[in-house]
């Protein structure tokens, strides 16, 4: 498809269960980020890549998240011991530029989100 | 501290009329950039406009323009003409350059807003 496009859309997890989300990006694109959106609330950051490289994972609340883009291109985001402060929508975007290097108003293009509700 | 302040929460407008929502900013860099973003009830941000810090011009993308004052810090989107479509979660953002800042967007909280017919 033409846009970012994130699997599942909705995911209900019992707490203390595992979760994989998925984002496949624009084709091409170079730079992929990760946030968690809670209700009523704006997107807040979780990590950031460049092509396979993960140079910023300030925004990961805690050792049970982790993510990866192993070959650059398609990368999860995985959830360990799921607990009810985990429920949020988590976006991924991504843009054709490296945020590092890119010129300023490099876009980031957004998926639908995963909706998470742990339960 | 917040880098990015959308004081209004909500803001109700009238079908074909113009509204203003509110964005603040903090940054130290004298390169930033500031986007605004729509998101429907469908959930996918939707990118709108982008304002960069060293454009004298204010930013126009169709009924969409950035009232950017750079002295006050302050990045506020103008919708001209509302329509129905517009109802939605608008968020600004705020990319910093290499001077310190942070290169990755920085979200404010959001302001709901709703047309009315």
């Amino acid at each position: 498809g033409a846009g970012v496009s994130q699997s599942p859309r909705y995911k209900v997890a019992k707490r203390g269960q595992d979760v994989a989300l998925r984002c496949d990006p624009i084709s091409g694109h170079v730079s992929l980020f990760w946030y968690q959106q809670a209700l009523g609330q704006g997107p807040e950051f979780l990590t950031y890549f460049q092509n396979e490289a993960q140079l910023d994972k300030s925004g990961l609340p805690s050792d049970r998240f982790f993510a990866e883009r192993p070959e650059g291109s398609v990368s999860t985001l995985k959830i360990q011991r799921t607990q009810q402060e985990d429920s949020a929508v988590y976006l991924c975007a991504s843009s054709l530029e490296s945020m590092a290097q890119g010129t300023m108003n490099t876009e980031a293009f957004f998926g639908q989100g995963t909706r998470l509700t742990v339960v | 501290a917040q880098k990015i302040t959308q004081t209004q929460p909500g803001m109700f407008v009238q079908e074909k009329e113009a509204v203003t929502l509110d964005c603040t900013y903090d940054t130290s860099d004298q390169s930033y950039g500031l986007f605004w973003y729509k998101q429907p009830s469908s959930g996918e941000m939707i990118f709108l406009i982008y304002q960069g810090s060293y454009d004298e011009q204010n930013a126009t993308e169709g009924r969409y323009s950035l009232n950017f004052q750079k002295a006050r810090k302050s990045a506020n989107l103008v919708i001209s003409a509302s329509q129905l479509g517009d109802s939605a979660m608008y968020f600004c953002a705020m990319r910093e350059g290499q001077g310190g800042g942070s290169y990755i967007p920085t979200f404010g909280r959001g302001t709901s807003l709703i047309v009315h017919p």
